[in-house]
Order: structure tokens, then C-alpha cells, then sequence
């Protein structure tokens, strides 16, 4: 079985600048989920689709974040305009049903100077 | 005070060694409990997961849930040095995936 694939594995960008991040989840899984993981913490949820809807984007900065699932596979999460705080590792994750077990890609490392 | 409290480490120990990792927590509405490994330039990998108090075994792991301590461990027995990797708790009120409040990770490392 595929895992969850992303790309690109690292993006080293200018602040001010925009920057996009791509996500496939493993085949049949209708929940996806991108999250945050700063350097010695743990990884924090920014959005969760089910199929091509949007259940939770609470903690997603929305003034300079934005995501989208279309027809419910791929997803992209794009940054514009990046903040130095932004410098983080981008994980996408998908599951079968909003319920238990996560199955999470590589990551995007991603460095804002 | 975080919803989830663990020690950063990083934590060294030699092969074969009984490992034990521990999160604490203070939300008592914590029911679900999972433990994540994450290799070095990987994401997280579900190890254990478990349902209120108790214990549950699987192979050289072990979780432990104590909630009347607010408090959980991970052992590790005969540890490999392929067991070296940063481990992460994980828990949330209810079974919705979205609701997982993470730690900030334990740092392991086994010498050979």
C-alpha cells in the first residue's frame, strides 16, 4: 500500500514570498489533514477535509494561509505572504474515516528567511 | 501549563535496556491515548493506541493509562537501536481524529 505522498521535501523561501505545498493521500481515504510542526513540538492541526469539505479549520491562519482538496483526493496548502514564524516542517496526513488511526507523509520542511 | 506535558529529553540509553517513556496531562476529559514514533525527516507513525485506563501490550511495547494520576507511559523492553527516534504522546476527549492534542515529543536514543 502507497503511502501519503508530499512534495517538495524542503522549500527555502524569502518572507514576503508565497509558497505552495502538495499533499496525495493514500488511495480511499476520505479524511486529510494538514498540519504544523515547529522544531521541538509536537505537530498542530490546521485543516481537516472530508472528501472536498473543510470539518475544521480553526487553527489555520486564514489572513495568510488557504487550502484545497478538489474532487476530494490532492490537496495543496499555500502560504502568502510567509512570516519567518512560518519555518516549519508541513505534514499532511489522511485516514480512512475522521476516526482513529493517522497515516502521515514525510513532510515538507519548510524554511522562511 | 499545556494540556500535555513531556519531557523533551533527549534520552540515552544502551541496547537491551527497559525504556520508559511519560506524558501527563490536565484535561481529565481525556479518554483516547496514543503513542506516535517519529524517525529523523519522517512524520509520525501510530504505535499504540488506547481506550481509558489500563494496559495494552503489543510485541516489546507496552502503554500505560493512569487517569486518576492524569498520567502515561510508554516501555520499551530489549530496546534496538532501531528504536531511536523522537516519540510523541498523543490524546483527545473523543475518537474524532481532529481532536488529537499532541506532545512536544521525547527525543530516545539506544546505543549499541
Amino acid at each position: 500500500e502507497a503511502g501519503v505522498a508530499q512534495s517538495p521535501r524542503y522549500k527555502i523561501i524569502e518572507k514576503r514570498q508565497s509558497v505552495a505545498f502538495w499533499c496525495n493521500p493514500i488511495s480511499g481515504h476520505a479524511t486529510l489533514y494538514w498540519y504544523q510542526q515547529i522544531l521541538g513540538q509536537g505537530p498542530k492541526l490546521l485543516i481537516q477535509f472530508q472528501n472536498n469539505g473543510v470539518v475544521d479549520d480553526s487553527q489555520l491562519p486564514k489572513d495568510r494561509f488557504s487550502a484545497e482538496r478538489l474532487k476530494g483526493v490532492d490537496s495543496t496548502l499555500k502560504i502568502q505572504p510567509a512570516k519567518l514564524e512560518d519555518s516549519a516542517v508541513y505534514l499532511c496526513a489522511s485516514s480512512i474515516a475522521s476516526l482513529g488511526k493517522l497515516f502521515f507523509g514525510s513532510g515538507t520542511q519548510l524554511s522562511v528567511l | 501549563q499545556k494540556e500535555v506535558e513531556q519531557d523533551p529529553g533527549p534520552l540515552s540509553v544502551p541496547e537491551g535496556a527497559i525504556v520508559s517513556l511519560n506524558c501527563t496531562y490536565s484535561n481529565s476529559a481525556f479518554q483516547y491515548f496514543m503513542w506516535y514514533r517519529q524517525y529523523s525527516r519522517k512524520g509520525p507513525e501510530l504505535l499504540m493506541y488506547t481506550y481509558s485506563s489500563g494496559n495494552k501490550e503489543d510485541g516489546r511495547f507496552t502503554a500505560q493509562v493512569d487517569k486518576s494520576s492524569k498520567y502515561i507511559s510508554l516501555f520499551i523492553r530489549d530496546s534496538q537501536p532501531s528504536d531511536s527516534a523522537t516519540y510523541l504522546c498523543a490524546m483527545s476527549v473523543d475518537s474524532s481524529a481532529s481532536k488529537i492534542i499532541f506532545g512536544s515529543g521525547t527525543r530516545l536514543s539506544i546505543r549499541p
